[in-house]
């Protein structure tokens, strides 16, 4: 079975902190994706990596995928309240479907 | 927004009821897939529909049941709910020729049991 451990669980910090959550696994992913969910809200796509090694930004936010394509980072940079929210990496198992980390609950706080 | 919906957005039932979930997919998106969401967790798979056929199962018991219509709208039926079953129960829809699983999620439907 496939897994995705996400790290930290829970993340609490002031607004312009610098932050990272990472997503692990010991199997391969021909690719991996972040999401963020809101209270009441499903899931909402950030990005997708694909390429080992690949790094994305997304203004405040860069992905990066781990070269061995097993694990990925998110870095937010001076944070804002804004950025509060659950935070998903997911990848695609051995039988093509989409399985999700435990997720990281992130609270920026003003 | 995504333009999957779901209904109810919130409902309440006892144990040993039977609930069904709707939602309704992205248009042009043929294929369906179910999750349930335990509060702060990351979502488990429960199953997809493709076509109206089911394309895979997560692992969850039998009493956990859906479809898929020709519209490519679905259904998510529990019988005999449980305590546990008490979740977010997320629809998402996308394209299964799309390799990198990309979804797009509803809202949800807030599921408390009794």
């Amino acid at each position: 079975t496939q897994l995705l451990e996400q790290s930290p669980q829970f993340l609490s910090i002031q607004e312009g902190e610098n932050l990272t959550v990472y997503c692990n696994s010991s199997s391969v992913f021909s690719s991996l994706q972040w999401y963020r969910q809101e209270p009441g809200e499903g899931p909402v796509l950030l990005v997708t990596v694909v390429t080992g090694g690949e790094v994305k930004k997304l203004k405040r936010l860069t992905f990066q995928f781990g070269d061995a394509r097993k694990d990925s980072s998110l870095h937010i940079t001076a944070a804002q309240t804004g950025d509060t929210g659950l935070y998903l990496c997911a990848g695609v198992d051995n039988t093509g479907k989409l399985i999700f980390g435990q997720g990281t609950t992130l609270q920026v706080k003003p | 927004e995504t333009g999957v919906t779901q209904s109810p957005t919130h409902l309440i039932k006892t144990r040993g009821q039977q609930v069904t979930l709707r939602c309704s997919s992205q248009s042009g998106h043929n294929t369906v897939s179910w999750y349930q969401q335990a509060l702060g967790q990351g979502p488990q798979f429960i199953f997809q529909y493709y076509r109206e056929e089911e394309n895979g199962r997560g692992n969850f018991p039998p009493r956990f049941s859906g479809l898929q219509f020709p519209n490519y709208s679905s259904e998510l039926n529990v019988n005999a709910l449980e305590l546990d079953d008490s979740a977010l129960y997320l629809c998402a829809s996308s394209l299964l020729a799309v390799t990198t699983g990309e979804l797009f999620f509803g809202e949800g439907s807030r599921l408390t049991v009794l």
